[in-house]
């Protein structure tokens, strides 16, 4: 069975600063991996996905994420965090072979806070 | 990309009446959606697959008969909470796949508040 794992629960980091949010995956074949950003109050809103291709994947909002086999991880990483990307982070694993009719598994959420 | 959109964005019932929450695909078809429950402060909980024009799928543990979801048409799935309690106070949120996308994409709803007084 596929599940992923998000190590920190808050993260707390200075305007300015590198973000890294990590993420675990466990899965029986390759997976297709997800981070999703949720403000307060409102839905969710995919921030890059990996599906097999490259293992460095870009996303919005200067957001990007790699893909480490060897390791099973899929840590977000940001060079400089500003105030707008303070909200809940969701690692997602597809349950299955990455089809979209497969239901995502979530990880239980990082909220990053961003000091001015 | 694509929109997914959920109407309404909060909704207050009174207990032991049912409420619907709507969900739309705007600019693509969607013959699957997805209903997620979150409790504050939590993850999110897969509650149903809907299907178009077939039953939805349940997720262990919950209520078919009380999360009633409908999926009458390629860009619309209902979740009514029929007979609501206080304890079906929640953030529903809705997705749906986008096949037009390389790595067909979800896309989530904006969440639909639901407080049953």
């Amino acid at each position: 069975a596929q599940s992923v794992t998000q190590l920190d629960s808050h993260v707390s980091v200075s305007e300015g600063t590198p973000v890294l949010l990590r993420c675990n995956y466990s899965s029986s074949y390759s997976p297709s991996l997800f981070w999703y950003v949720q403000h307060p109050n409102k839905g969710l809103q995919l921030l890059l996905k990996y599906t097999s291709a490259a293992t460095l994947v870009k996303g919005i909002n200067g957001f990007e994420a790699e893909f480490k086999k060897s390791e099973t991880s899929f840590h977000l990483t940001k060079p400089s965090a500003h105030m707008s990307d303070a909200a809940e982070y969701f690692c997602v694993v597809s349950d299955g072979y990455g089809g979209a009719t497969n239901k995502l598994i979530f990880g239980t959420g990082t909220l990053l806070a961003v000091q001015p | 990309g694509a929109v997914v959109s959920q109407h309404p964005s909060r909704v207050i019932c009174k207990s032991g009446t049912s409420v619907k929450i709507e969900c739309r695909s705007l600019d693509f078809q969607a013959t699957t959606m997805f209903w997620y429950r979150q409790f504050p402060k939590k993850s999110l909980m897969l509650m149903a697959t809907s299907n178009e024009g077939s039953k939805a799928t349940y997720e262990q543990g919950v209520e078919k008969d009380k999360f009633l979801i409908n999926h009458a048409s390629l860009t619309l799935s209902t979740l009514t909470v029929t007979s609501a309690h206080p304890e079906d106070s929640s953030f529903y949120i809705c997705s749906a796949p986008d096949f037009r996308e390389t790595g067909n994409t979800i896309y989530f709803g904006e969440g639909s508040w639901l407080t049953v007084v």
